[in-house]
């Protein structure tokens, strides 16, 4: 079975730093692009990052380039979202989402992060 | 970036209504357009890829159409197990983004 699960959320003060962790299972991790998607309290979707099967390319929302990096590591099925100088803006269900043909078809089931001091 | 302006924002029907959440994209994006039904503290669920094709297991009440900036995703016969966010996401640029979601409520 094609599974997803975010973990590394928490609380966190203002100009913190957090690393979400999303571990995959049941495909060839390798071979998908992947991506950071989240939701603010009472908002809607919102696209974060995205990255390439090997992890050479990467591309980041406006809102948060610069002080977040997505990475990942093949061998240990496991994809990252590190963030730094988080922000009260930040504070969100972050999930992770496998890419088929640029549709998320598997998703996580989400890690909360609150920014507050 | 590419916006999305979905509406209505909020709908109310009844079970075996059929309901259209519209979807329209601030430049054309050919049929490079996704749906999906997101449930309160569950994952988020794709529903139709490429503007018009129904993701694997997806009962076929659900129908979406459209091309260029103007999209609609379609529920027939509405059912209680369809009460949920439902959001585009387009993905013309590298650049994801998605709608503001649609609420359906019974």
């Amino acid at each position: 079975e094609v599974q997803l699960l975010e973990s590394g959320g928490g609380l966190v003060q203002p100009g913190g730093s957090l690393r979400l962790s999303c571990a995959v299972s049941g495909f060839d991790f390798r071979n998908y692009w992947m991506h950071w998607v989240r939701q603010a309290p009472g908002k809607g979707l919102v696209w974060v990052a995205h990255i390439s099967e090997d992890g050479t390319n990467t591309t980041y929302a406006d809102s948060v380039k610069g002080h977040f990096a997505v990475s990942r590591d093949n061998a240990r099925n496991t994809l990252y979202l590190q963030m730094n100088s988080v922000r009260v803006e930040d504070t969100a269900v972050y999930y992770c989402a496998r890419d088929v043909r640029s549709s998320l078809d598997v998703w996580g089931p989400g890690t909360t992060v609150t920014v507050s001091s | 970036d590419i916006q999305m302006t979905q509406s209505p924002s909020s709908l109310s029907a009844s079970i075996g209504d059929t309901v259209t959440v519209t979807c329209q994209a601030s430049q054309g994006i050919h049929n490079f357009l996704n749906w999906y039904q997101h449930k309160p503290g569950n994952a988020p669920k794709l529903l139709i890829f490429d503007a018009s094709n129904l993701e694997r297991g997806v009962p076929s009440r659900f129908s979406g159409s459209g091309s260029g900036t103007d999209f609609a995703l379609t529920i027939t016969n509405l059912q209680p197990e369809d009460v949920a966010t439902y959001y585009c996401q387009q993905f013309g640029t590298l650049h994801l983004t998605f709608g503001g979601g649609t609420k359906v409520e019974l």
